[in-house]
């Protein structure tokens, strides 16, 4: 069974303040790995899809990094417009078209101004 | 650019009664996937779709259905409600050929009393 595990649950940032969400995954061979923004009471919003290892990819002041076993999601320099809860997806490689995605429980950030 | 539309935003029923939301993917895409998401959790995948015909089934209770129509709409129905079913419910869709990222739409908050 698919598993997303993120760290920490909750943090906490000054403005300016950088720092790295976590997401520790297993899957039965690896579709892609989804990184998704979440506002309260709105649908995730799309940041980045990574598919193999050592991949990169950034907009604006975030960055996302894929291992072999996690993926990271840098934040630098952040605002208070990027609290939000950010959450970490994986889909694995079962060959079809329209297959699942299984969410991590997100971590939710707050940036102080 | 036009995104997915969920239809109606907030619903209420009682227990034992049913429900239809309604999900519009962005035009031209070919696959629709439903999840819901309760209070404080991340996103459980449903069922989702893919050129009419079901790819994938995650935990969809007996009592709910759903189904894509030709022109890629899709509803999911609800019956027998329970108080546990009271939830965020999102549609997101994909162009399977493209890209396997799934954008998600606003969500129908159904309240089940």
């Amino acid at each position: 069974e698919d598993q997303v595990t993120q760290s920490p649950e909750a943090l906490r940032l000054q403005e300016g303040e950088s720092s790295s969400l976590n997401c520790s995954y297993t899957v039965s061979g690896l579709r892609g790995l989804f990184w998704y923004r979440q506002d309260p009471g709105k649908g995730p919003e799309f940041l980045f899809t990574l598919y193999s290892a050592g991949e990169e990819k950034e907009k604006e002041r975030l960055k996302a990094t894929l291992t072999k076993k996690e993926s990271f999601l840098h934040i630098t320099a952040p605002k208070p417009e990027d609290s939000a809860t950010y959450l970490c997806a994986v889909q694995a490689l079962i060959g079809t078209s329209g297959s699942r995605l299984t969410f991590g429980e997100g971590t939710q950030l707050t940036v102080n101004p | 650019a036009a995104g997915v539309i969920q239809s109606p935003r907030h619903l209420i029923k009682e227990k034992r009664e049913t429900a239809t939301l309604k999900c519009y993917p962005i035009p031209r895409h070919d696959t629709v996937y439903w999840y819901q998401q309760g209070p404080g959790q991340d996103p459980q995948f449903l069922i989702s779709f893919y050129e009419k015909m079901q790819s994938d089934k995650g935990s969809i209770p007996d009592r709910f259905s759903a189904q894509q129509f030709s022109d890629y709409h899709s509803e999911l129905n609800m019956s027998s409600l329970e108080l546990g079913d009271s939830a965020l419910y999102f549609c997101a869709s994909s162009l399977a050929w493209l890209t396997d990222t799934q954008y998600f739409g606003p969500g129908t908050r159904l309240t089940v009393l």
